[in-house]
């Protein structure tokens, strides 16, 4: 089993849809949790970090579910500019034995 | 300059070629990293320096060969690769926080090396 397992898609959503995607992972010590965004042919950008308590930036929202072991990411009223690889990662361990374990990631298409 | 930037944006080099990929922040961050992405392949950690010293190297072939004068630069060498390290490479840089290195990540556009 992957350590950071996330279901490739694609999602095809048209414009204004609200879309959700989850992100399992296996090491039930984990601390701190990502959603990073990647642009085709472009770096990954932090999208946002993922708190204990949920949150929120705008159209996006954020959750985590330690007893599951999952974290989402929803997305209200898809723009065209959403459509994108969404990474998820989540860091494990501390000080320098911390590790970043990336996700394959989602990519999302959000059609006219 | 803001950000992370990188150069070259494109390289192809044959295999018994020597070239460097550089790096350089200009965020302040005392963290600097080489990422590896390969097609159908999540993002492979290569190198960390922290405070200019290397911390992590994850068994990444002597072919490659990092280079860290201060810390907001950081260098590639890379000599007689192979056709299979053909892939998109990342620097990225960080703060170093309370709970170490590796939080939150502002990448370069990278370098997509072909290898031939």
């Amino acid at each position: 089993r992957k350590e950071v397992e996330q279901d490739p898609g694609p999602f095809n959503v048209p414009e204004g849809a609200t879309v959700a995607f989850n992100c399992t992972y296996s090491n039930s010590a984990s601390q701190s949790f990502f959603w990073y965004r990647q642009d085709c042919r472009k770096e990954p950008k932090l999208l946002m970090s993922v708190y204990s308590s949920g949150n929120e930036d705008g159209r996006f929202t954020a959750q985590l579910n330690r007893a599951s072991q999952y974290i989402s990411l929803l997305i209200r009223d898809s723009k065209l500019s959403d459509s994108a690889t969404y990474l998820c990662v989540v860091n494990r361990g501390a000080g320098n034995n911390r590790k970043l374990i990336w996700g394959l990631g989602t990519s999302l298409a959000v059609n006219p | 300059e803001t950000g992370v930037t990188q150069t070259p944006r494109h390289l192809v080099m044959g295999m018994t070629n020597k070239k460097s990929l550089k790096c350089e922040q200009h965020l302040g961050h005392n963290a600097m990293y080489w990422y590896k992405q390969s097609a159908k392949k999540p993002l492979e950690l290569m190198f960390v320096y922290s405070l200019e010293e290397r911390v992590e190297n994850n068994s990444v072939p002597s072919r490659f060969s990092p280079e860290c004068p201060n810390s907001s630069h950081l260098f590639l060498h890379l000599h007689t690769l192979q056709p299979e390290d053909s892939a998109l490479y990342l620097c990225a840089s960080s703060q170093d926080g309370m709970w170490g290195f590796n939080e939150k990540l502002f990448f370069g556009s990278g370098t997509q090396l072909s290898v031939l």
